[in-house]
């Protein structure tokens, strides 16, 4: 079984409506996390990271964590079609600690 | 400043055959990672160099995965011999102590 769960599996959203995101850690040695963005054909980019309990906003980002369920999850308000991408989910020891794991990611489409 | 530099972009290979994937970090970081992605496994490590000194190879990767690094910006990942079951994108990423990783565009390589 996967360290890092994410749900859904895929994901469409209207244009300017929320996109949430799912993700679970099952090794409680885990509880350092990454949102992670690829648009097809490129390497996966950095959208924020969180590693403390409550809320983190960044722009159109929010990311919440829940560090007693090792529950986090990833909104994006008024989403663009710029967004469709997959985003992935992924889990450290420890800040700057580098042996993440990576979730399969949940691939969202947002329709114009 | 650049990013991860990954190249060839495409590669095709006759089983059997070696194949060497390039990667030039961005200057200055000091960790280095190849990773391995497919739609069924998604990421999965394969090597993890601090300092140009390998912290790990990636276990089940060991028998026909190599890689090196000559210097603090160069890295190559050498298969030898590949089989189709190695047709995946592989990506290079880098990181200065910060814990986020800068991916590259990826090699995406296929296997007949």
């Amino acid at each position: 079984q996967q360290k890092v769960q994410q749900s859904p599996e895929s994901l469409s959203v209207p244009e300017g409506g929320m996109a949430s995101f799912n993700c679970t850690s099952s090794d409680r040695n885990f509880q350092y996390f990454w949102w992670y963005r690829q648009h097809s054909g490129e390497g996966p980019k950095a959208l924020m990271s969180i590693f403390s309990d409550g809320d983190k906003k960044e722009g159109r980002f929010t990311a919440h964590l829940n560090k007693a369920s090792l529950h986090v999850s990833l909104h994006i308000r008024d989403s663009q079609p710029s967004d469709s991408a997959l985003y992935f989910c992924a889990a450290s020891e420890r800040t700057g600690n580098y042996k993440y794991v990576f979730g399969a990611g949940t691939r969202l489409k947002v329709i114009a | 400043d650049a990013g991860v530099t990954q190249t060839p972009r495409h590669e095709v290979a006759e089983k059997g055959q070696t194949i060497i994937l390039k990667c030039e970090p961005v200057s200055g970081h000091n960790d280095l990672f190849w990773y391995r992605q497919t739609k069924i496994q998604g990421l999965e490590l394969l090597s993890y160099f601090r300092s140009k000194s390998l912290m790990e190879d990636g276990g089940a990767f060991k028998d026909r995965f190599k890689a090196e690094m000559l210097n603090s910006s160069f890295s190559t990942l050498k298969i030898q011999p590949t089989e189709p079951k190695d047709s995946a994108v592989y990506l290079c990423a880098s990181s200065k102590n910060t814990g986020q990783l800068y991916f590259g565009e990826g090699s995406k390589l296929t296997v007949l």
